[in-house]
């Protein structure tokens, strides 16, 4: 258990519809990083929130959108869901949002399948 | 933002070290190299990372050239656990993940 919490684990649902990834970071991080890897394919970096703010954003589709909560926790919205959408998706969290020696640990993943 | 480049695949025995190369050529003097691996579809873990000088804990060594445009991840004593694609990315991490490298394990 990496501390890092993510949820649902699964999820399947059609082309159109919407969907809400959270995320529990581990005790004591400020940032949260939220990851897209499709089959066989690296990871891309979608969006970072440290402490509540927009830090850093990605190659993130104007359909998707994310927040981070005054708990610290976050969620990932998916909206008019495509083939293409279907993927794993991974929150990371550190202590801070600076690069530099900042470490991430990552959550297990949520794995969403469109149909 | 430093891109890497790794070999897609590389195969070691179990038992002997394996040695995973990475090229960094573009990074900056205050960017660390960092190292993860990815088991199957679990998330990625953190293996360790370095600046300047060679760096060792109880997962792996980094050994980082002197002009730091590569470097190179030790695994000492490889297990069949440790199959798995390991990646090496520059400190602004978050933006830039390469395919990494596919090492595989053999008995």
């Amino acid at each position: 258990d990496s501390g890092v919490t993510q949820t649902p684990k699964h999820l399947i649902t059609a082309t159109g519809q919407r969907v809400t990834l959270r995320c529990s970071p581990r005790s004591g991080d400020l940032s949260v990083y939220w990851y897209q890897q499709s089959l066989d394919q690296g990871l891309q970096f979608l969006i970072q929130y440290y402490n509540g703010e927009e830090r850093a954003k990605g190659n993130i589709l104007e359909r998707f959108s994310a927040q981070q909560f005054p708990d610290l926790h976050s969620e990932l919205n998916l909206s008019s869901l495509e083939l293409g959408d279907s993927a794993l998706y991974f929150c990371a969290s550190s202590l801070t949002g600076y690069s530099g020696a900042n470490v991430l640990t990552f959550g297990a993943g949520s794995r969403l399948t469109v149909l | 933002d430093a891109k890497t480049t790794q070999p897609p695949s590389m195969d070691c025995a179990e038992g002997r070290a394996a040695n995973l190369p990475c090229n960094h050529s573009t990074i900056s003097g205050n960017e660390y190299v960092y190292w993860y691996r990815q088991i199957h579809s679990q998330g990625p873990q953190y293996i360790i990372h370095g600046l300047k000088n060679n760096e060792t804990n109880e997962m792996a060594s980094l050994i980082i050239t002197e002009d730091r445009k590569s470097s190179t991840l030790i695994l000492p004593h490889a297990t069949l656990r440790d199959t798995a694609v390991y990646y090496c990315i520059g400190s602004n991490y978050q933006l830039i993940w390469g395919a990494g490298t596919k090492l595989i394990i053999k008995p």
